[in-house]
């Protein structure tokens, strides 16, 4: 079956500074990856997803991900974090063949200071 | 942009007592989701349902569980006996066709309290 490991819990970052929030999977075929965002009071909203192709990936709010086969990795990253970036963001994974039954990461709540 | 609520945001409820939690997916979505997440643990998911019927589910769904499409726009779950374990957050998501790149669209969520 699926996993999706998130090692960071907690990450406290400042505002402007660059920030990288770590995914490792494990699963046997190529996997479908996301990455989601949860602010308080609001529900899931997809950041960006990985199928195939480019290993990395383009998402909104100017965050991308790197899908690294070799390291069973798909990390999120952003250049510049801004106040507005403080969430709480899960990674999830797909089973080649149906995106419909996702297995999600326990999520890394990210503080962002002035 | 459409969105996926839920209602109610908070339920709480007492042990043995029936539950019923509601969505309303984006339009013209056609594949349902009902997913949970219990404080502190990851965010597992229940079932899938499309055209009227659960198109997978996982081993949490089981009897005490079901859901139904009971008209053109809600989506519902029910919970018939609950248990303290069922406390969680419940979030539905919806998708416009299932397929495998399928993007969900997942609401704000219901937390429901088991007394």
């Amino acid at each position: 079956a699926q996993s999706v490991t998130q090692p960071d819990i907690h990450i406290t970052v400042s505002e402007g500074a660059s920030l990288e929030l770590r995914c490792n999977y494990s699963y046997g075929a190529t996997p479908y990856l996301f990455w989601y965002v949860q602010s308080p009071g609001q529900g899931l909203q997809l950041l960006l997803k990985y199928f195939s192709g480019d290993t990395l990936v383009q998402g909104i709010k100017g965050f991308e991900a790197e899908f690294k086969r070799s390291q069973s990795s798909f990390n999120l990253r952003k250049p510049s974090v801004h106040w507005s970036d403080a969430a709480e963001y899960f990674c999830a994974v797909g089973r080649s063949g149906s995106a419909r039954q996702l297995t999600f990461g326990s999520g890394t709540q990210l503080t962002v200071l002035p | 942009e459409p969105e996926v609520t839920q209602t109610p945001s908070h339920q709480v409820t007492q042990m043995g007592q029936e539950v019923i939690l509601r969505c309303v997916p984006i339009s013209n979505h056609l594949y349902f989701y009902w997913y949970r997440q219990i404080l502190g643990q990851k965010v597992e998911f229940l079932v899938s349902f499309y055209n009227n019927e659960i198109s997978e589910k996982s081993e949490i769904f089981d009897d005490q569980f079901s859901v139904e499409r009971p008209d053109g726009s809600n989506f519902t779950l029910k919970i018939r006996s609950t248990k303290l374990e069922d406390s969680a957050m419940y979030f539905c998501a919806s998708s416009i066709t299932g397929t495998s790149t399928d993007t969900q669209y997942f609401g704000p969520g219901t937390r429901l309290t088991v007394l």
